[in-house]
């Protein structure tokens, strides 16, 4: 079974779309969190939930929105793609607590904007 | 704010070792990662340390930490072919456990 699952692993859409990424976890982990992987391979954090409740917020585009249902699920909205969206967009939970905050991640959802 | 920086590129012979560095500049971090990306694929944790240890050893990796100057390394002894992948060195403090990422060491192991 795999732990944390993406779907879809490849997204390819027009401009100005709106398009989901959807995220679950089986571990028991309490906090999610999403993750843009640019074409640099860097990686920049987006959002992260705990328990339901947002916890962190970067500087992200209104046009985002992640929603959370339940503790083992995680989604991302992207209203009026732009070009400059097109990256591979990464899942993780953990389960942070007073020790080392371990991050088990998806296998990543490369979205393609045209 | 947390910035962490790697150096982009590091090839090796097979069978020498690695040593992978890293810079951060939070002093509130608490504890330092090294995580591994294989092509297509998501990030594995390899190893972290807590930020008042300063060596840490796993088999064929060797953290190395200095906190006085900020300095994060990742020693692979016997370098493999499977191996070669992106290592992205993190670390975590302030509030929330936010995780910050380095830019990645691309590890191009030579046969």
């Amino acid at each position: 079974d795999t732990a944390v699952s993406q779907t879809p692993k490849y997204l390819v859409t027009q401009m100005g779309n709106d398009k989901s990424i959807k995220c679950e976890q089986n571990l028991g982990h309490d906090t999610m969190y999403w993750y843009k992987q640019d074409s640099k391979k860097f990686l920049k954090i987006m959002f992260s939930y705990n328990n339901k409740e947002l916890i962190i917020n970067e500087t992200v585009p209104n046009r985002f929105s992640p929603k959370s249902p339940d503790k083992a699920h995680l989604n991302l909205h992207i209203n009026s793609l732009e070009l400059g969206d097109s990256a591979v967009y990464f899942c993780a939970s953990s389960l942070p607590g007073s020790g080392a905050n371990v991050l088990t991640f998806g296998a990543g959802s490369r979205l393609t904007v045209l | 704010g947390e910035d962490v920086e790697q150096s982009l590129f590091l090839s090796v012979r097979e069978g020498d070792s690695s040593v992978i560095n890293c810079t951060y500049t939070d002093s509130s971090s608490t504890y330092l990662y090294w995580y591994k990306q294989e092509p297509g694929a998501g990030l594995q944790l390899l190893t972290y340390i807590f930020s008042n240890m300063d060596m840490k050893q796993d088999q064929r990796l060797t953290v190395l930490l200095n906190k006085k100057d900020k300095h994060l390394s990742l020693r692979i002894a016997d370098t493999q072919t499977g191996d070669s992948a992106i290592y992205f060195c993190a670390e975590t403090g302030g509030g929330y456990q936010k995780v910050t990422f380095g830019i990645g060491t691309k590890l191009q192991v030579i046969p």
